[in-house]
């Protein structure tokens, strides 16, 4: 199944903004939005964000999910040591009846 | 506290078959769709299926359509993922994952090696 498309890497100074992007189609991220995550190394995941800006209870207000069509944003402002990680996007893809993934951007905060 | 423990990982061999499970605690699993995605070493995050609450709808991806079998047993509040004709692609960290609008809750995850 097609998934969807994140840049492999971004790397930006500490108190910095970074926004990272995840594309998709009108079937998938323009059809409900994406979802964001964060996965530490040896760790499982963590949801970000969903349904393109609601964030779980204890999410950082520096984090910020946007979408303009079929691509989904995610801004992180203030950049600190502990966002550095890797970030994945999630949908649900309407035309295939299966969850897409973005293949991860690795953040890393100089 | 709400958490999913995931167990039945091991090493296998290519053609042979493993059941996986998920036990939710904290919660009823029932009212929540779950989910099983895996994670390949070094590699990003890959979805495998899905069961809604009642398990009325399963979901699959493409990859494991035929060899893989979700399933619920709401009484223990446990998911199932039966996996046959494994495959060496098939090795894996395999998470369990609740969903409420997306992935809220996952586990740690429990691996599957399938190797000669």
């Amino acid at each position: 199944q097609a998934g969807l498309t994140q840049p492999p890497s971004v790397s930006k100074g500490l108190r910095q903004t970074a926004t990272l992007t995840c594309t998709g189609n009108s079937n998938n991220v323009g059809y409900q939005g994406a979802a964001w995550l964060l996965q530490y190394q040896g760790h499982p995941p963590k949801l970000l964000s969903y349904r393109n800006n609601n964030r779980p209870s204890g999410i950082s207000e520096r984090l910020s999910a946007s979408r303009s069509e079929n691509t989904a944003s995610l801004t992180i402002t203030g950049l600190q040591p502990e966002d550095e990680g890797d970030y994945y996007c999630s949908a649900w893809d309407s035309s295939l009846s299966a969850w897409v993934f973005g293949g991860g951007t690795k953040l890393t905060v100089l | 506290q709400v958490q999913v423990v995931e167990s039945g990982g091991g090493v296998v061999q290519p053609g042979r078959s493993l059941r996986l499970s998920c036990a939710a605690s904290g919660l009823t699993s029932s009212s929540n769709d779950i989910h099983w995605v895996r994670q390949a070493p070094g590699k990003g995050l890959d979805w495998v299926a899905s069961v809604s609450y009642g398990g009325t709808y399963k979901w699959y991806a493409d990859s494991v359509k035929g060899r893989f079998t979700i399933s619920r047993d709401d009484s223990k509040n446990t998911v199932y993922l039966q996996m046959n004709s494994l495959r060496t692609e098939d090795t894996a960290l395999y998470y369990c994952a609740k969903e409420n609008n997306a992935f809220d809750i996952w586990g740690q995850g429990t691996m599957v090696t399938v190797s000669s």
